[in-house]
Parts: C-alpha cells; structure tokens; sequence
C-alpha cells in the first residue's frame, strides 16, 4: 500500500543522545513535511523540503534540522534532546510543492518519542 | 502563536445525533480549509476540505459550513457513529508548508 513510512514507532531516549527519525514515502510526491503534535496545540510544522536538494524552517525548527538527499526520503535529526521535545512526530507529504485542494497532506503513523 | 482556533476540546454525542466543531481564522489570505481526522496510533487523514468560494461542502454525513466575513468555519457529523470517535483537526492554508492547525477535537460518540 502507497504511502509514508516512519521509524521507529516509539523510542525512550536519555536527554543529550542524537537521535534520527526516518520518514519515506512511496508516492513520487514532490513536498515533505515534519509535524510535532502536542495535547492542546494541535500539530505544528517543524521542516519542510518542497524538493529534493531544498528544506526550509517551520514554526518551531529549533534543535531540529532535516536533510532532503532524494525525492522519498526526508529524515529529522535531533542533535541533542532535550525533554521539551517529547512529542509525536508525524512525517507528511504533499503532491505539489504547495498544498493545494486538490493536494492535501498525506501522514505517517508518528514516532512517539520520550526524552528523559 | 495560533492563527486558527477550534472549539471545543472534547465533546461527547450520542450515537445518531449531531457533532459540531468550529473553527475561527485570522489570516484573510488563507485559501483552503481542511479537515483532518486522526483514529489513535494513526496519523491524521484528510476528512473533507472547502475552499473560500463556496459556503458549503457536504460528503456524505460531513458538511463543512463556511463563512467568509467572518473569519469562521464548522464541520457537521450528521448521524454521529461510535466509529467517529476520534480527534478532529481543522486547518488553514495558502499552501504546504503555510498550513496552519487548530489545536483539535476529541469526539466520543456513545454507543
């Protein structure tokens, strides 16, 4: 079945580790999104890479940084975790390089992800 | 800073009634408005989307009621099922990466 992979699906993680998330998507979709969802804030964008090659900073891009080397791959990089960053963390993507009507976004399962 | 507000947090319905969740945006410039529904363990997926043009969008048991002046839009579960219950997002956008979240909706429909 077409659509995006994420891994690991939970992960305990001690404060100061690096941690990698991996994000793939199988539908040739030009544009790739991280999301954190946290209870009462809804799910806010963190990186997003509208093709391969370019990645650009959301509305809370701090500790994070992304790479974006091919068209389905777009992996999220904690350098050193801090506890404020447990979260879920959904991978998305979306058709064009802009969500349109008729592009909406398309999401992972989430990685549940606990600094401590 | 949240550009778009959802109401309420939680709402509990009874099986065959009517859910409603409503939505206020700030930014006049956004130009599509989706909702989103997300089951536990799984991401959110797309429900239905309206854009600014229309006052009105039904699919089956879900309408979205839009109004443009002001600044507010709703989404309506007619017939509500035990198999609704989940978390509602709604969304605001002028593209990808400008796609702005409510804070979302936990909907329990009794059985």
């Amino acid at each position: 079945i077409a659509g995006i992979t994420q891994a690991p699906t939970s992960q305990i993680l001690a404060a100061g580790r690096r941690m990698t998330l991996r994000c793939t998507q199988d539908m040739r979709h030009n544009a790739m999104y991280w999301y954190r969802q946290d209870l009462g804030l809804g799910l806010r964008l963190i990186h997003y890479s509208n093709t391969a090659g370019t990645t650009g900073k959301g509305e809370v891009p701090d500790g994070y940084s992304v790479s974006r080397a091919n068209t389905d791959d777009f992996p999220l990089t904690l350098a050193s975790a801090v506890p404020s960053q447990t979260s879920v963390y959904f991978c998305a993507s979306s058709d064009g390089a802009e969500s349109s009507y008729n592009s909406p976004l398309h999401f992972g399962n989430g990685t549940r992800l606990t600094v401590t | 800073q949240q550009q778009v507000k959802q109401s309420p947090q939680s709402l509990i319905v009874q099986k065959g009634g009517i859910s409603i969740i409503n939505c206020a945006y700030e930014n006049t410039a956004f130009d599509y408005f989706p909702w989103y529904q997300q089951f536990p363990g799984k991401g959110p997926a797309l429900l239905i989307a309206i854009r600014p043009d229309v006052s009105e969008k039904k699919e089956g048991r879900f309408t979205i009621s839009f109004n443009k002046s002001a600044k507010q839009f709703s989404l309506h579960i007619m017939d509500s099922q035990p198999g609704d219950s989940a978390t509602y997002f709604c969304a605001a956008s002028t593209g990808g990466f400008k796609t702005i979240f409510g804070a979302g909706t936990r909907l329990f429909v009794k059985a």
